[in-house]
């Protein structure tokens, strides 16, 4: 079946814009979550959604992060006035189960370059 | 930080060699996982090991975890060059919403 998709797969944008990632889960999965990944580094959590409760945003950066999840399913992770910092690979992972007890499925990612 | 560390950063290995990876953390866990990453691509689920768990096997890979030292070690044997990628441990805490991800070890297989 369909895996997690995420769109676009590249984004250059020039610092001060705002951008929009998508995040097609796996069809069901209730546990959606974004991850940001510097180059070389390990991810970063930002956000985590389950099912209609509220999101745990405990880990976006800073104000200008924000990440909507639309009828249990597609999520947008939104950066405003983005900054070269910014600058990293998006990830969206899904899981059926509640929590960290199943593994997670990733998608291939976006790769945002600020300029 | 409840993140996770492994050891080494980099590994350079023949084909047919045996790799090793191992993996420590800070805090009490649900459960350890191992994910695999090819470059540009996203995260694959290796296995997963509850707390309660000490070795779990899967095909050409073996998990062990050890609690009281708070470590882990990830085995592959007889690699091959198609295992060519970085791999990462994740740990989850009990009522966690996420799980912490390493910096991961990169490895290398030569053929």
């Amino acid at each position: 079946g369909a895996g997690v998709s995420q769109s676009p797969s590249n984004k250059v944008t020039e610092k001060g814009k705002d951008v929009e990632l998508r995040c097609d889960p796996i069809s069901g999965h209730t546990a959606l979550y974004w991850y940001r990944q510097s180059l070389g580094q390990g991810l970063e959590f930002l956000i985590y959604f389950q099912g209609n409760s509220a999101p745990d945003k405990s880990g976006l950066p800073s104000d200008r992060f924000s990440a909507e999840r639309t009828g249990g399913s597609v999520s947008t992770l939104t950066i405003q006035r983005t900054q070269q910092e910014d600058s990293a690979v998006y990830l969206c992972a899904s899981s059926p189960l509640k929590g960290v007890g199943s593994p997670l499925h990733f998608g291939n990612g976006t790769r945002l370059t600020v300029t | 930080s409840q993140q996770g560390e492994e050891d080494p950063q980099a590994l350079s290995i023949q084909e047919g060699e045996n790799a090793t990876m191992n993996c420590s953390y800070k805090t009490s866990i649900n459960n350890l996982q191992w994910y695999r990453q090819n470059s540009g691509r996203g995260l694959v689920h290796l296995i997963l090991i509850r707390s309660n768990e000490r070795e779990k096997h899967s095909g050409r890979l073996r998990v062990t975890l050890d609690t009281s030292k708070k470590s882990s070690s990830l085995l592959i044997t007889a690699s091959r060059a198609a295992d060519t990628a970085s791999y990462f441990c994740a740990t989850g805490g009990t009522g966690a919403n996420n799980l912490f991800f390493g910096t991961g070890t990169r490895l290398t297989v030569i053929p």
